[in-house]
């Protein structure tokens, strides 16, 4: 067990549907990271948060957002939902903004039907 | 464009049977670079962080070994519990802050 919780486990829901995605990073960790996964893309870096502000964006199309509130959990907002946005979405955290271990949660399957 | 290539993408041996997982990577400049293990539907577990030529790290079978092109995870008298995708990440000096670019992985099998 990382210390890292995601909720829900699993999501199915239709196209054109939003969601919202939650993480509680690790005791003390203030940066919390996005991935999604995808069976051919990967593990792809989605958007990193430090101490409530966004630091980094990687892959990240326009119709997702991500914030983090000031006890530092984290939610990934996905909207207009589409076929291909079904993946695994995974959270992660370390303790800071550097050359830092990150530690995974367990992830959320979503899928789009 | 930092580009981060595993090998083989599958691996199958045989218990007891060590063997070696490739980690090339293409940056800049390198930060760190990161192993993880995952095993299906988990989230990736990690493993070690090496940061300059010439580092090794160990932990139980498993032993990482850095060059200035590309790193090793040698796994020695392999165990079935050893199965699952090996993840190698590296952070680029040019990159935002700790982000990581993961490689796809090797998905190893080991039989009893």
């Amino acid at each position: 067990d990382s210390g890292v919780t995601q909720t829900p486990k699993h999501l199915i829901t239709a196209t054109g549907q939003r969601v919202t995605l939650r993480c509680s990073p690790r005791s003390g960790d203030l940066s919390v990271y996005w991935y999604q996964q995808s069976l051919d893309q990967g593990l792809q870096f989605l958007i990193q948060y430090y101490n409530g502000e966004e630091r980094a964006k990687g892959n990240i199309l326009e119709r997702f957002s991500a914030q983090q509130f000031p006890d530092l959990h984290s939610e990934l907002n996905l909207s207009s939902l589409e076929l291909g946005d079904s993946a695994l979405y995974f959270c992660a955290s370390s303790v800071g903004a550097g050359v830092y271990e990150q530690y995974f949660g367990p992830g959320t399957r979503l899928t789009v039907t | 464009e930092d580009q981060v290539t595993q090998s083989p993408e599958a691996l199958r041996l045989q218990e007891g049977e060590s063997s070696s997982l490739n980690c090339s990577y293409t940056v800049s400049g390198l930060r760190g670079l990161f192993w993880y293990r995952q095993d299906p539907g988990k989230g990736p577990e990690f493993l070690f962080t090496l940061y300059s030529a010439g580092e090794e790290k160990e932990k139980e079978r498993l032993k990482a070994t850095l060059t200035k092109k590309e790193s090793f995870l040698h796994i020695t008298a392999p165990k079935p519990e050893d199965s699952a995708t090996y993840l190698c990440a590296v952070q680029p000096v040019n990159s935002g802050y700790s982000t990581l670019t993961f490689g796809k992985g090797t998905m190893l099998l080991v039989s009893p």
